[in-house]
């Protein structure tokens, strides 16, 4: 069973078109929830971690939000440069191995 | 500062052939973990250390062995590939155990035929 379930797997825009990405988790205890950007042939690049349900996090067109089981990732007027696949991975409390679990992703094109 | 570098970018070895992944990152991070993507799934943990010295497994740890004799080092060792270890695999650091987030590396794209 996965830890993280990310939806939807695929997820296409038009310039200017908002829209949410979601990631829930099934971990019992969360010690931080981590947005990643990956773009083709690079490794993942840090977004955001948030740590409690009803934290906040911005950056340029995102914003990440946290409740008790999800998170969304807020895209608001996007733009083609935003196109990726956005991972989001959990944290557990109490985990000895320091680990991330990681969803699958999803792979937003934004097309002008 | 360079972040975490990995070499090769790209490799094709036969099967059975052995090879070391290399690893460093700059930023004294502590903690140092190697992942694999694989389409469709998500990354996994194959092992990890917590500093100098100290080493443990992933996730998927079998076919991988792992050392870490210095804060910035962490080299992946295949013993003997085979195609299921076809992959892109990724080295990544955090400053600490849990909680932080991971700075990753660009990744060594895998092919064993």
């Amino acid at each position: 069973e996965d830890q993280v379930t990310q939806s939807p797997e695929a997820l296409r825009l038009q310039e200017g078109e908002s829209s949410s990405l979601n990631c829930s988790y099934t971990v019992s205890g969360l010690r931080g929830l981590f947005w990643y950007r990956q773009d083709p042939g690079k490794g993942p690049e840090f977004l955001f971690t948030l740590y409690s349900a009803g934290e906040e996090k911005e950056k340029e067109r995102l914003k990440a939000t946290l409740t008790k089981k999800e998170s969304f990732l807020h895209i608001t007027a996007p733009k083609p440069e935003d196109s990726a696949t956005y991972l989001c991975a959990v944290s557990e409390r109490g985990s000895t191995l320091g680990r991330l679990y990681f969803g699958r992703g999803t792979q937003l094109t934004v097309w002008p | 500062n360079a972040g975490v570098t990995q070499t090769p970018k790209f490799q094709v070895l036969k099967t059975g052939q052995s090879m070391t992944l290399q690893c460093a990152q700059d930023m004294n991070h502590e903690y140092m973990s190697w992942y694999r993507q694989d389409p469709g799934m998500g990354l996994r943990l194959i092992h990890y250390s917590v500093g100098a010295g100290i080493t443990d497994q992933g996730e998927v740890p079998n076919g991988y062995n792992v050392s870490r004799s210095t804060t910035e080092d962490f080299p992946l060792r295949l013993l003997s590939a085979a195609p299921s270890q076809t992959s892109v695999y990724f080295c990544a650091s955090s400053l600490r155990t849990g909680g932080y987030g991971y700075t990753f590396g660009s990744g060594t794209r895998l092919t064993v035929v």
